[in-house]
């Protein structure tokens, strides 16, 4: 079975600083990965995905990860923080088979300015 | 523009009350899910479709069926609703590609 840690419920930078969201996951097939973003009463917004290929992935709003397969880890990072960035942040692992989807808990991304 | 839509953004149900919730998406998808969202737990799997008439559960299936009579639509039954299923619920379709398109979810309260 597959499954998504996501380390720390919420994380507090301050505007311009470094973004550092957590993700490890659990898999016995090669995992495809993902992260969601989910602003305030409003649905799931795909942030980025690694299937294959280049293990560093950019997505929309500046933000990336590295799918780091020795750690079994896909860390969301954004160089310099703002305000708008303030959401919920979802991990989630798939296979090949794209039958399901599994998702982390969450993290809650507060800036302060 | 592929779209999943969701018949209501807020329900608001009694205890013991019939509850549907509906979803359709507008892309032909195969695949169709639905998740419930709660604080602290994140999304988990209801049930999902990979083609009509055909469902499988998922995490957590206990208090819910589903319907698929049409590629589109995709329904959420809760037979008799109680408290501990007030939640966010959120429905997606998947295309081949492997993303995944959510609706809006609806929150439902159950009093």
């Amino acid at each position: 079975a597959q499954s998504v840690t996501q380390l720390g419920s919420h994380v507090s930078v301050s505007e311009g600083a470094l973004v550092l969201l957590r993700c490890n996951y659990s898999s016995s097939v090669p995992p495809y990965l993902f992260w969601y973003v989910q602003y305030p009463n409003q649905g799931l917004q795909l942030l980025l995905k690694y299937t294959t290929g280049a293990t560093l992935v950019k997505g929309i709003n500046g933000f990336e990860a590295e799918f780091k397969k020795s750690e079994t880890s896909f860390h969301l990072t954004k160089p310099s923080a703002h305000m708008s960035d303030a959401a919920e942040y979802f991990c989630a692992v798939s296979d090949a088979g794209f039958q399901k989807l599994v998702f982390g808990t969450g993290t809650r991304l507060l800036v302060s300015p | 523009d592929v779209k999943v839509t969701q018949s209501s953004r807020y329900l608001v149900k009694r205890t013991g009350e019939k509850v549907f919730l509906e979803c359709v998406q507008d892309m032909d998808h195969e695949n169709m899910f639905w998740y419930r969202q709660d604080p602290g737990l994140g999304l988990r799997l209801i049930y999902f479709s990979y083609d009509v008439k055909m469902k499988e559960k998922g995490d957590i299936p206990e208090g819910y069926s589903v319907s698929r009579e049409k590629k589109e639509r995709f329904s959420l039954i809760l037979e008799s609703a109680s408290t501990n299923q007030t939640s966010m619920y959120l429905c997606a379709s998947l295309r081949i590609a492997g993303e995944w398109y959510f609706g809006p979810g609806t929150r439902l309260t159950v009093t």
